[in-house]
C-alpha cells in the first residue's frame, strides 16, 4: 500500500526566505507526483505536476523536483511572501489504478510579514 | 478550462437527516469523479470512486448505504450523507477527470463543509 509523508508538518517562515517541503513515498511504481496548494476552508489548486520520467518542473518562484527510485520529491519556494501561507499536499498517481491519488498529510506553511 | 462546482460551499443539518452534495464539472465531461473526506489538520482521504453509468467503487471502511454517490451524467455527481450524525461533520471535496484527458489528472472543487448538530 501506497504510504506519502510530509516533513515537515508545519514551517513558519520569515518573508523572502527561501524554502523547501518534503515528501517521500514508500511504493516507487508511480505515474506522476503533483503538488497542491490548500488554503483554510478550500479545495485544492494545483501547482506542479512532474511525470515519472521527469527530473524537475518549474512555475514562476515554484519549482519540484522528483527522484522516483528513491521515493522523494522536493517543493522549492524561492523569495517567499506573505500570500504563500497555506498548506501545501503532495499527492502520488500510481502508474496503474487509473487517476487515483494517494495524498500526504500536508505541510501548513506560515510566512511572516 | 476545467472548472469543478460544488454544492452547496457549507450545510448544517440537524442529526437524523440527509444531506445532498452536488459536484459538477462545468466546461468538461466527466466519466470519473471522486470523492474524499477531510478532517480538520488532515490529509484527504478517498471515499469513493463515481463512475458514470455504473456503480460507485468505495473503499474500505466508507459505508456504501450512508454515502450515497450517484453518477448519472457525465458532469454530475452527487454525494448524499444519510441519516447524518455529527460525527459526519467534515469537509468533502470531489475531484473530476475529463473524460479522454491526458494524464488522468483530476480537477478538484473547492469542498463542501458539513456541520451536522
Amino acid at each position: 500500500k501506497q504510504e506519502v509523508t510530509q516533513i515537515p508538518a508545519a514551517l513558519s517562515v520569515p518573508e523572502g526566505e527561501n524554502l523547501v517541503l518534503n515528501c517521500s513515498f514508500t511504493d516507487s511504481a508511480i505515474y506522476n507526483l503533483q503538488w497542491f496548494r490548500q488554503d483554510p476552508g478550500k479545495g485544492l489548486t494545483s501547482l506542479l505536476l512532474i511525470q515519472s520520467s521527469q527530473r524537475e518542473q518549474t512555475s514562476g518562484r515554484l519549482n519540484a523536483s522528483l527522484d522516483k527510485s528513491s521515493g522523494r520529491s522536493t517543493l522549492y519556494i524561492a523569495a517567499s511572501q506573505p500570500g504563500d501561507s497555506a498548506t501545501y499536499l503532495c499527492a502520488v498517481r500510481p502508474e496503474t489504478s487509473g487517476s487515483r491519488l494517494t495524498f500526504g498529510e500536508g505541510t501548513q506553511l506560515t510566512v511572516n510579514p | 478550462g476545467a472548472v469543478v462546482s460544488q454544492h452547496p460551499s457549507w450545510v448544517i443539518c440537524k442529526s437524523g437527516t440527509s444531506v445532498k452534495i452536488e459536484c459538477r464539472s462545468l466546461d468538461f465531461q466527466a466519466t470519473t469523479m471522486f470523492w474524499y473526506r477531510q478532517f480538520p489538520k488532515q490529509s484527504l482521504m478517498l471515499m469513493a470512486t463515481s463512475n458514470e453509468g455504473s456503480k460507485a467503487t468505495y473503499e474500505q471502511g466508507v459505508e456504501k448505504d450512508k454515502f450515497l454517490i450517484n453518477h448519472a451524467s457525465l458532469t454530475l455527481s452527487t454525494l448524499t450523507v444519510t441519516s447524518a450524525h455529527p460525527e459526519d461533520s467534515s469537509f468533502y471535496i470531489c475531484s473530476a477527470v475529463p473524460t479522454g484527458g491526458y494524464g488522468y489528472i483530476q480537477y478538484f472543487g473547492a469542498g463542501t463543509r458539513l456541520s451536522v448538530l
